[in-house]
């Protein structure tokens, strides 16, 4: 059975601050992975997906990386922003299509 | 571009009243999946759909049942509520189960049901 775990599950930081976010998942057999950001009491916004083919994927200021054979994966934003004050859910998509979350990293940053 | 819906956006229903949530996926994807989310805690699958036929079952009761339509949208059926069916719902919709793997889930902003 997958199991997915996010730490810190807390993170506060000073805006303009680089952080990485990290989520560790238990099986290899892995088809994507999927970051989401989560506001409070709000829906699941997709961040970023990698595919188990490809090492890392960017979007503006974030960059995801996965590494299936130490089933790892982290979340690098840059130059972090009041607005990116959220919760962060690392998903993974195995062989049953479903998506199996970690519990999340609740981030603040503070102006 | 057109996001997934969900309606209605809130409901509040009594103990072992019944519950009908409704999912209305982005157009030409045929693949709907729903999940819940407690408060605290992570998104839990309970059920997903391809093109009209159940494809995975997650943990959810024996009292909630769902349906995927012909026009692909899709119902989650909820009965004999508990207070502890008090949760986000949120659908979530993809293109193309078992043509692609990479089907990224995209989700609908959620139904916000309290059971008093």
């Amino acid at each position: 059975k997958q199991e997915v775990t996010q730490i810190p599950a807390a993170l506060s930081v000073p805006e303009g601050e680089n952080l990485v976010l990290n989520c560790s998942f238990t099986d290899s057999a892995i088809y994507n992975l999927q970051w989401f950001r989560q506001d409070p009491g709000k829906g699941l916004t997709s961040l970023l997906l990698i595919q188990s083919s490809q090492r890392e994927q960017t979007s503006g200021r974030l960059n995801a990386s996965l590494d299936k054979s130490s089933g790892r994966s982290t979340l690098y934003i840059a130059a972090s922003q009041p607005g990116d004050s959220a919760t962060y859910l690392c998903a993974i998509q195995g062989g049953s299509e479903k998506l199996v979350f970690g519990k999340g990293t609740k981030l603040t940053v503070n102006p | 571009a057109a996001g997934v819906i969900q309606s209605p956006r809130h409901l509040i229903k009594e103990k072992r009243e019944t519950a009908t949530l409704k999912c209305y996926p982005i157009p030409r994807h045929d693949t709907v999946y729903w999940y819940q989310q407690g408060p605290g805690q992570d998104p839990q699958f309970l059920i997903s759909f391809y093109e009209k036929m159940q494809s995975d079952k997650g943990s959810i009761p024996d009292r909630f049942s769902a349906q995927q339509f012909s026009d692909y949208h899709s119902e989650l059926n909820m009965s004999s509520l508990e207070l502890g069916d008090s949760a986000l719902y949120f659908c979530a919709s993809s293109l193309g189960l078992g043509l692609a793997v990479y089907n990224e889930q995209f989700f609908g902003p959620g139904t916000r049901l309290t059971v008093l």
